[in-house]
């Protein structure tokens, strides 16, 4: 049982706009940045977005990110065929003393 | 940028010790914070441990009795060993280097990633 909570899945159809959340507790998200991962299957996972709502070089325009309390969203604009994976995010925990995930979203393009 | 390649071995019988290594290219061992990660088939991910550039771990209390962490600045690499593995230690295992900007390292931000290395723990 992972200590930040995601939905199992999500989906939408080419085009939509797919919100996937991350819920935790003061201990990890509400004292500390989150950051999300994707990945591809049979692959290493890749850093999306940091510090709740930064993206790396590289990472297109209609992936974002924002943090409210103790929970944290992924947004992906514009649903294409190839965001059809998993996505995880991650808190450092205070309490726990330890980097903490979600147990994953697996998002399918409909 | 940082690239990451790892190796080691990837069959293992129980009570025996996982020992993988992860070599820097295009950064130096002694410029970041560098973890382990690990993900069992079909499962989520799960942080090991990470170190940093002076030798400090910082281990996840679930596998502390367990791991150990090390570095080798002259030869820019870093490794992992987990004694007494079982069938429940059987994950693809990443190594990855941690973020730091502005004077800080941000623990949960992997930015660079290895390969990955499947290990299965099987008599």
């Amino acid at each position: 049982q992972s200590v930040l909570t995601q939905s199992p899945s999500a989906s939408g159809t080419p085009g939509q706009r797919v919100t996937i959340s991350c819920s935790g507790s003061s201990s990890n998200i509400g004292s500390n940045t989150v950051n999300w991962y994707q990945q591809l299957p049979g692959t290493a996972p890749k850093l999306l977005i940091y510090s709740n709502n930064q993206r790396p070089s590289g990472v297109p325009g209609r992936f974002s990110g924002s943090k409210s309390g103790t929970s944290a969203s992924l947004a992906i604009s514009g649903l294409q065929s190839e965001d059809e994976v998993d996505y995880y995010c991650a808190a450092w925990d205070d309490s726990l003393n330890v980097v903490v995930f979600g147990g994953g979203t697996k998002v399918t393009v409909l | 940028q940082v690239q990451l390649q790892q190796w080691g071995a990837g069959l293992l019988k129980p009570s025996e010790t996982l020992s993988l290594t992860c070599a820097v290219y295009g950064g130096s061992f002694s410029d970041y914070f560098w973890s382990w990660i690990r993900q069992p088939p079909g499962k989520g991910l799960e942080w090991i441990g990470e170190i940093n550039h002076s030798g400090n771990t910082n281990y996840n209390p679930s596998l502390k009795n367990r791991v150990t962490m090390s570095g080798d600045t002259s030869k820019n690499q870093f490794s992992l060993r987990l004694d007494s593995v079982t069938a429940a230690d059987t994950a693809a295992y990443y190594c990855a280097s941690v973020y730091c900007g502005g004077g800080s390292c941000y623990s949960a931000t992997f930015n660079f990633w290895g390969q990955g290395t499947l290990v299965t723990v099987s008599s």
